[in-house]
């Protein structure tokens, strides 16, 4: 089964450094999806890249999707209290796309003012 | 925005009592999915429908059950609860045609046996 793991596992940052999340798979990715959730709630999709190579980006939140489909990472940029959650990634099995996601443990991020 | 309902959003019950969480979406979705969500952060697939009269079981082995009688409901029934059955469960479904592959959750039903 495919695994993913992230990094850091937690993070804590001054409002308004920049900070990078990452996620590598244990077998190719044919998606990858970023979600963010904030405590005790749901998750609230982000991203999702299938392509090699691919960046997307949402206003101060940018994804990569590396040449080899097995790592991803998300940086962002100038960092405000309000990014502050869990971030996971989630891999699509190769089914059809959205189903059946396997999740990272998640990266909680904390942004201090 | 989307439009996926959890109920109830926190309980607390005794062991052995029987439970349904309850999940309903108004986006005419056919995939429905029930993850469970340790303390630790990490989401379990644990059912998963592709739509009426189809309930599969997911990644992770759970006691709880699922029915699919009415594509907007997906409720999760756990016969006699116990401490170990202790977490969060969140509610999801996706649209088969959507290019995005998005899954949209509810806000999670929040789990504690005694």
């Amino acid at each position: 089964s495919q695994e993913l793991e992230q990094s850091p596992q937690s993070l804590i940052v001054q409002e308004g450094k920049n900070l990078t999340i990452n996620c590598t798979s244990s077998k190719t990715l044919y998606g990858l999806y970023w979600y963010k959730q904030k405590y005790g709630e749901g998750l609230i999709f982000l991203m999702m890249l299938q392509k090699g190579g691919e960046e997307k980006s949402h206003e101060k939140i940018t994804a990569k999707l590396d040449e080899k489909k097995q790592q991803s990472s998300l940086h962002i940029t100038a960092s405000q209290p309000s990014h502050a959650g869990i971030y996971l990634c989630g891999a699509d099995g190769g089914e059809t796309s959205g189903s059946r996601l396997t999740f990272g443990e998640g990266t909680q991020l904390t942004v201090n003012p | 925005e989307a439009d996926i309902y959890q109920t109830p959003r926190y309980l607390v019950i005794g062991t052995g009592k029987k439970i349904t969480l309850e999940c309903s979406q108004t986006m005419g979705h056919d995939k429905m999915y029930w993850y469970q969500q340790d303390p630790g952060m990490e989401l379990h697939l644990i059912h998963y429908s592709y739509g009426v009269n189809s309930t599969e079981k997911g990644d992770l082995s759970s006691e709880s059950t699922v029915s699919r009688i009415r594509t907007e409901h997906f409720p999760l029934t756990l016969e006699s609860a116990r401490p170990s059955h202790t977490s969060q469960y969140l509610c999801a479904s996706s649209d088969t045609g959507t290019t995005t592959g998005e899954l949209f959750f509810g806000e999670g039903s929040r789990l504690t046996v005694l």
